[in-house]
């Protein structure tokens, strides 16, 4: 089925510092969703990007579409403690009408 | 609403023993669907329902049953389990296709 391949795996971050990860698929997606997994938590969403070429703001995240709608990016800037967890992107399948997921990326922030 | 609710939150089984992971959601989504996450491998899927007495294999079905009697329950089934089942379990719903998925807290099984 198809795929969403995401990375980084893990980055470490000083606090302060700013943070991207990216999410790629083979395909044309009709939209991708950007959930984050707090440790020991449950995954919840964030936003979801329809559009090609959409960018969408939520504080210092920013979340874009690309033109191609076949990748996607999370940027985190000036990044706070609180930021710390597991940002997973979901594509649509093709096939099973429920999202895939990426492996997601860890965000480790050091104080 | 409670959202999404998940039991048990830890489970203990030795090799072969049976048991259910109970998931109900009380927001009358049509969608329900099963994950397994496991280190390094994201979030992949067992099984999904679009609808009461409608069920269909994800990506990693072997080992698991599903029913959907209730738009609201959404049980996983493991028959015989095995070391390899050892994993968080977490339940989802959501309104229909490419809608936002709610996630319940999570079922810790381990399996020895």
């Amino acid at each position: 089925g198809q795929q969403v391949m995401q990375i980084p795996q893990y980055q470490h971050v000083q606090e302060g510092e700013d943070f991207t990860t990216y999410c790629n698929s083979s395909t044309t997606l009709s939209n991708i969703q950007w959930y984050k997994q707090r440790p020991g938590g449950h995954p919840v969403f964030l936003i979801q990007l329809v559009k090609s070429g959409e960018v969408k703001k939520q504080k210092r995240l920013t979340f874009q579409f690309g033109e191609a709608k076949k990748n996607s990016s999370l940027h985190i800037t000036a990044t706070q403690t609180t930021d710390v967890g597991t940002y997973f992107c979901a594509g649509p399948s093709g096939g099973s009408y429920i999202p895939t997921f990426g492996r997601g990326t860890s965000l480790i922030v050091h104080p | 609403n409670a959202g999404v609710t998940q039991t048990p939150k830890f489970q203990v089984l030795k090799t072969g023993q049976s048991m259910t992971l109970q998931c109900a959601q009380d927001m009358n989504h049509e969608y329900m669907s099963w994950y397994r996450q496991d280190p390094g491998m994201g979030l992949r899927l067992i099984h999904y329902s679009v609808g009461a007495g409608i069920t269909d294999q994800g990506e990693v079905p072997n080992g698991y049953n599903v029913s959907r009697s209730t738009t609201e329950d959404f049980p996983l089934r493991l028959l015989s389990a095995a070391p390899s089942q050892t994993s968080v379990y977490f339940c989802a719903s959501c309104l229909g296709q490419d809608s936002p998925l709610h996630f319940g807290n999570g079922t810790r099984l381990t399996v020895t």
